[in-house]
């Protein structure tokens, strides 16, 4: 079955410490993206790619990293810079911007 | 920049009590406009998307109208396994290629 796929589905990270969540796709999708999921927020986007070796910065990319070395995968790495990493963390894939974007089921990181 | 604003927060039903949830927004050269729907500790399930004023959509018990400043998913007679978090997002102009999501109606249907 085609989808995204997240892992881990919990995480957490101890002080000082850089942690990387994996996303992985098989629909073909050239768009990925990563978005960050707080209580009573509305889903807010952190960084976003529309071709391979390429990304962007989202509303709130300070903390956070990616890389697009491959179509299928877009890990995210939340750095120790990140001061408030608690969150649900969604990854989501589409062809186009104005084409519906198909999401993971979530990644939940917690501090330890 | 572009807004999103979702009405009610919460709504709790009857079953078989159909209702409506609103999505106001504000947006430069609307691209398209998103329903999802969230169930707990998953990611959001795509279920329609809308281009024009005007435009209408239906699945099962749902049915989404978009004018040029609001949207509205419609549940008609909803049972309990529609009780979830009902999200809409925007995307606008050529050059912002990005989403712009509310913040969403928690929906509940009572048995």
């Amino acid at each position: 079955d085609g989808g995204i796929t997240q892992s881990p589905k919990y995480l957490f990270r101890k002080e000082g410490q850089n942690v990387t969540l994996s996303c992985e796709q098989n629909l073909n999708h050239d768009a990925m993206y990563w978005y960050r999921q707080d209580p009573g927020q509305g889903l807010r986007l952190i960084y976003y790619s529309q071709i391979v070796n390429d990304f962007q910065k989202g509303d709130i990319a300070e903390g956070y990293s990616v890389s697009r070395e491959k179509k299928e995968s877009f890990p995210l790495t939340v750095t120790s810079a990140q001061k408030n990493p608690t969150a649900f963390y969604l990854c989501a894939s589409s062809n186009m911007v104005h084409r519906p974007q198909h999401f993971g089921d979530g990644t939940r990181l917690s501090i330890l | 920049e572009d807004q999103v604003t979702q009405s009610p927060e919460a709504l709790r039903l009857q079953e078989g009590e159909s209702s409506s949830l609103n999505c106001s927004y504000t947006v430069s050269g609307l691209r398209g406009l998103f329903w999802y729907r969230q169930d707990p500790g998953k990611g959001p399930e795509f279920l329609f998307t809308l281009y024009s004023a005007g435009e209408e959509k239906e699945k099962e018990r749902l049915k989404a109208t978009l004018t040029k400043k609001e949207s509205f998913l419609h549940i008609t007679a909803p049972k309990p396994e529609d009780s979830a978090t009902y999200l809409c997002a925007v995307v606008g102009d050529f050059g912002n290629e990005k989403l712009t999501f509310g913040t969403g109606t928690r929906l509940t249907i009572i048995p």
